[in-house]
């Protein structure tokens, strides 16, 4: 069972506030990555991490952040949220062979 | 310009028949790929995975075929069962990263 949390699970949040959506592994893997989601559609990478005080942009570009001070956390940061923020968000941590998921935030900016 | 694609949004399946769902790429460097299973409002879980030295894959009921040339892979599923109603994500890994395709929904009716 993968040990990678996402919190919070749901949040419906008003625009122009500034979220930080929480991601967590204790599998001790360097990797981490975040993906956006909208129904029907692939997942995009926003942002990735291969250790302590890297961070990358993906291939979809993004207005969020991310910092990684440990090597277990992998926060994303939207410092004013806008409606087309809305989204899943989907944290992973990955191993040479296969990338464990999060369950997922879903955000609804209002 | 996507480099993997599920040109197939849904298939509809009837319990106990196969359930083929089909994955195209377009980078002949891809050398390994994956299949995850996600449900509504949940993160993707991982399936089965196939290594391009590989034609083929089995893990219980889910099997992956690999055809280099044809730049194709299909995940098969024998027999099909409700809970395997969900939508499916092929995947190929890019260096460190994955790539994934917009989804198949397979529902497995009774």
């Amino acid at each position: 069972e993968a040990d990678i949390y996402q919190t919070p699970r749901y949040l419906v949040i008003g625009t122009g506030k500034k979220i930080t959506l929480e991601c967590s592994q204790t599998m001790g893997h360097d990797k981490m990555y975040w993906y956006q989601q909208d129904p029907g559609m692939e997942l995009h990478l926003i942002h990735y991490s291969y250790g302590v005080n890297s961070t990358e942009k993906g291939d979809l570009s993004s207005e969020s952040t991310v910092s990684r001070i440990r090597t277990e956390h992998f926060p994303l940061t939207l410092e004013s949220a806008r409606p087309s923020h809305t989204s899943q968000y989907l944290c992973a941590s990955q191993d040479n062979t296969e990338a464990f998921f999060g369950q997922g935030t879903r955000l609804t900016v209002v | 310009d996507q480099q993997v694609k599920q040109n197939s949004p849904s298939l509809s399946v009837q319990e106990g028949r196969i359930s083929i769902l089909n994955c195209d790429y377009t980078n002949s460097m891809f050398d390994y790929f994956l299949w995850y299973k996600k449900y509504p409002a949940e993160g993707p879980t991982f399936l089965i995975s196939i290594s391009s030295i590989k034609d083929k894959n089995e893990d219980g009921r889910f099997t992956v075929f690999l055809n280099k040339s044809a730049k194709h892979l299909s995940l098969h599923i024998v027999p099909s069962q409700p809970g395997d109603s969900a939508v499916y994500f092929c995947a190929a890994m890019d260096t460190d990263k994955l790539i994934f395709g917009t989804g198949t929904r397979l529902q497995v009716f009774p």
